[in-house]
């Protein structure tokens, strides 16, 4: 079985700091793939950011990064320079590759508030 | 327009009644999903999907039912609603074979309320 576990259940990060969301998984399986979304305060899940478990080099997005240490299990989400609409709650997710990631297995989330 | 939605937005029945929740997409995905959102809980995947004949059953799918009527729409019944199915719930669709990463695109979410 598959747990992801987000151990911040709120943050709260001054405007324009660095900011990072941790996550930690737990699986047997050797391919999968771990996934950030955000939610914002009008509930719509938004896509931000995937990481291979195979890949080499960490994911990166626009002001998004992917901190992945394989080794230690963590996955932690890396927002550069925080703006007052990054201000939302932060899912972490992971699933098997090989079975199409039909089962996304989440963790209960970090809210983010970012203070002007 | 939105390339998946979900109807109602908003819904508040009675103990013992009958509801579904509809849920379309214009993204030619074969897959979609049915999840739960409850305060402090995350998603919890209720039924899935990978095609029009195939149906599955997720992490918490007792008390639900689903039926996908054709590849574009994926509804979820509850036969008869309990209170503690009070949630936040939403329809996602993926196709991991158009070259990317399987990530799942979510509708807007539906706000049940059983009373």
């Amino acid at each position: 079985a598959q747990k992801i576990t987000q151990t911040q259940p709120g943050m709260f990060v001054q405007e324009k700091e660095a900011v990072t969301l941790d996550c930690t998984y737990d699986t047997s399986d050797q391919s999968y793939g771990l996934f950030w979304y955000k939610q914002p305060s009008s509930g719509e899940m938004i896509f931000l950011i995937y990481q291979g478990s195979y890949d080499e080099q960490n994911a990166t997005e626009g002001r998004y990064s992917l901190n992945f240490q394989k080794a230690r299990k963590s996955a932690n989400l890396v927002i550069s320079a925080s703006q007052l609409g990054d201000s939302a709650m932060y899912f972490c997710a992971m699933s098997r590759i090989n079975f199409g990631n039909e089962k996304l297995t989440f963790g209960t989330g970090t809210r983010l508030t970012i203070i002007p | 327009d939105a390339d998946v939605t979900q109807t109602p937005r908003n819904r508040i029945t009675k103990t013992g009644k009958r509801i579904m929740l509809e849920c379309s997409q214009t993204k030619g995905h074969d897959r979609m999903y049915w999840y739960r959102q409850d305060p402090g809980l995350g998603l919890r995947l209720i039924y899935y999907s990978f095609d029009v004949k195939d149906i599955n059953k997720g992490e918490i799918s007792d008390g639900y039912s689903v039926s996908r009527q054709a590849q574009a729409k994926f509804s979820l019944s509850l036969e008869s609603a309990i209170p503690n199915q009070t949630a936040l719930y939403f329809c996602a669709t993926s196709d991991p074979d158009v070259g990317g990463v399987g990530e799942q695109y979510f509708g807007p979410g539906t706000r049940l309320t059983v009373t």
